[in-house]
């Protein structure tokens, strides 16, 4: 069974600073991977979905890398916005329609 | 946004009593799917469709039915709710099994 961890839990930082989200999955014979923003008491969104044979995507101030082999997917915010605060998540589907995702990380840029 | 609507979006129910929850689009999408987010275990699969009258079983399918009788409704039934019941559920589109878009939430309270 597909395991997707979320490190770390929760994360505050300044606003303007770069940063990273991490997200790991337990099998590499992905399909592909979803990085969702949540806000609360909200839905999810779609921020970017990189296929299993991508290295990255771009939007924006976002960029999320995926390195199949070694299980792992980044999302790099660059620029950080109080706007940015919410709670991002990642996600992995197989080949078939089963979707497995993180628990989150809580992000909070501090104005 | 994807056009999708859930209903209730909330509900307070009694343990022992039938609920259905109403997902409704109007994308045309042929993909549906509900899930529960519960804090520590995010978001896990229940049910998914694959056309009108083809469902399947996610990862926590037990205590749960769905029924797709038309491409833009998907229904989801708790027969006898119980109080492990409770959570926020949330229904998803999609139209190549890839890029995933989610409905506002239903939060479901049994007592």
């Amino acid at each position: 069974k597909q395991e997707v961890t979320q490190i770390p839990a929760a994360l505050s930082v300044p606003e303007g600073e770069n940063l990273v989200l991490n997200c790991s999955f337990t099998d590499s014979a992905i399909y592909n991977l979803q990085w969702f923003r949540q806000d609360p008491g909200k839905g999810l969104t779609s921020l970017l979905l990189i296929q299993s044979s991508q290295r990255e995507q771009t939007s924006g101030r976002l960029n999320a890398s995926l390195d199949k082999s070694s299980g792992r997917s980044t999302l790099y915010i660059a620029a950080s916005q109080p706007g940015d605060s919410a709670t991002y998540l990642c996600a992995v589907t197989n080949t078939g329609n089963q979707f497995y995702f993180g628990t989150g990380t809580s992000l909070t840029v501090i104005p | 946004d994807a056009g999708i609507t859930q209903s209730p979006r909330h509900k307070v129910t009694e343990t022992g009593t039938p609920v259905t929850l109403r997902c409704h689009q109007t994308e045309n999408h042929r993909y549906m799917y509900w899930y529960r987010q519960d804090p520590g275990h995010g978001l896990r699969l229940i049910h998914y469709s694959y056309g009108v009258k083809d469902t399947d079983k996610g990862e926590v399918s037990d205590g749960y039915s769905v029924s797709r009788s038309k491409t833009e409704d998907f229904l989801l039934t708790l027969e006898s709710a119980t109080s492990s019941q409770t959570s926020v559920y949330f229904c998803a589109i999609s139209h190549d099994m890839e890029t995933q878009y989610f409905g506002p939430g239903t939060r479901l309270l049994v007592l």
